[in-house]
């Protein structure tokens, strides 16, 4: 599986906007670009997942640079409860089902 | 509801012995997977079954042994526990097809081995 880079950490205040990058420049054509979070003391949840057009969904929308090398995940107003660590994750259609975790990104928000 | 189900949630135990964690999903998914997170937050996939047939073990030790009983159900014995296997175990759980779909994690259980 390709890998990916995210920053270790990341801060963001209330009720603004965050931008979570991640870049993946040896993602392959059949990479799909996942995101999951993991809320402190409990299991990683899904957030988003994309190939080449962005997406949208009630958590968040996904960002996926032209030549797909990079991707951005968006939450349009942080909350407290958006504090995590996020993941994201290339996953091959053709390949079995598991995560590979990185590091991810944590992020804190502040009141 | 809950989902994905695991107990227990905590276990403190001796080196030595032999401890079984259970999940159970209600979800329908035909596809379940067992993570280990170690003491640096690093979460890794150890097994997965679809259908109760195991199709992934990453090259975990022979003392985890993942059983299978239903496509609700995937348990992990894990015989003469070391040091080492203390860490946060999630469960999973997803539906297979030809689209990827994402998986739906437990709470996690959190294991001390003294």
């Amino acid at each position: 599986d390709a890998k990916t880079t995210q920053p270790n950490s990341m801060e963001s205040n209330e009720e603004e906007p965050v931008h979570l990058p991640c870049n993946h420049s040896t993602i392959s054509g059949t990479d799909y670009i996942h995101w999951y979070r993991q809320l402190p003391s409990q299991g990683p949840e899904y957030v988003i997942h994309g190939l080449t057009s962005n997406v949208n969904n009630r958590m968040a929308s996904l960002a996926i640079a032209e030549d797909r090398k990079s991707s951005t995940l968006i939450l349009h107003r942080a909350t407290l409860r958006d504090a995590a660590v996020y993941y994201c994750i290339l996953r091959d259609r053709g390949a079995t089902n598991k995560l590979i975790f990185g590091t991810g990104t944590l992020l804190a928000v502040q009141p | 509801d809950t989902a994905v189900s695991q107990t227990p949630k905590y276990l403190v135990t001796q080196m030595g012995n032999d401890k079984s964690i259970k999940c159970e999903q209600n979800l329908g998914h035909d596809t379940m997977y067992w993570y280990k997170q170690d003491s640096k937050k690093f979460l890794k996939i150890m097994f997965s079954y679809n259908n109760k047939e195991l199709i992934i073990n990453e090259t975990v030790p022979n003392r985890f042994s993942p059983k299978s009983p239903d496509k609700a159900h995937l348990n992990l014995h894990i015989n003469s526990l070391e040091l080492g296997d203390s860490a946060v175990y999630f469960c999973a759980s997803s539906q297979s097809g030809s689209i990827i779909r994402e998986q739906y994690f437990g709470p996690g259980t959190r294991l001390t081995v003294t």
